[in-house]
């Protein structure tokens, strides 16, 4: 299975900007990078995916870098109930999909 | 409320016990999974079924047995388990059985105890 590294833990001043790193240094050609986000007591949560270009939707943007071996989420105003662990995922469609212990995500009203 | 549903959401059970989780999902998915999520673990597959034919099965102990009746449904049967089966289990649905740009569709989760 392809990997990443993210950091265990992150603090962010609520309404302002987040940027959890993601680190895959193995990412093949055909993989995905997939973001999840699990709140306190309940499943994960979709949240963005890419493959080469960057992306936004409504929760969150999502920016590769050009040789695909890290990205970012980037959450642009923070607020409490972005309070949550976040998993950075690489998917190639074949596999298993592997979550790692993800980013713990602490907005400091 | 993500259109997959676990039942029930809290169950305390003995180890000579058989109880069962269910998962329904309304979203007309066609590939359904359980995951384990372990304190301080990352979740960890279980099963997946895809048009309800189960197409893998990660190395889980027979004491938990998985049925899908139809695309809709997901069972877990739990019998004589241990201590250490305490998770949270939780139950996802895609579209397809994790096509690339797929999006997994994650229930609340069921808690399970053993004691």
């Amino acid at each position: 299975d392809a990997k990443t590294t993210q950091p265990n833990s992150m603090e962010s001043n609520e309404e302002e900007p987040v940027h959890l790193p993601c680190n895959h240094s193995t990412i093949s050609g055909t993989d995905y990078i997939h973001w999840y986000r699990q709140l306190p007591s309940q499943g994960p949560e979709y949240v963005i995916h890419g493959l080469t270009s960057n992306v936004n939707n409504r929760m969150a943007s999502l920016a590769i870098a050009e040789d695909r071996k890290s990205s970012t989420l980037i959450l642009h105003r923070a607020t409490l109930r972005d309070a949550a662990v976040y998993y950075c995922i690489l998917n190639d469609g074949n596999e298993k999909l592997t979550f790692g212990t993800g980013t713990r995500l602490t907005i400091i009203p | 409320e993500t259109g997959v549903t676990q039942t029930p959401r809290h169950l305390v059970m003995g180890m000579t016990n058989k109880k069962s989780l269910k998962c329904e999902q309304h979203l007309g998915h066609n590939a359904m999974y359980w995951y384990k999520q372990s304190a301080k673990k990352p979740l960890e597959l279980m099963f997946v079924y895809n048009f309800k034919e189960q197409t893998e099965n990660n190395s889980v102990p027979s004491r938990f047995s998985p049925e899908c009746p139809n695309s809709s449904h997901l069972f877990l049967h739990l019998h004589t388990l241990q201590p250490e089966d305490s998770a949270l289990y939780l139950c996802a649905s895609s579209q397809e059985w994790l096509q690339n740009t797929g999006e997994l569709f994650f229930g609340e989760g069921s808690r399970l105890t053993v004691l």
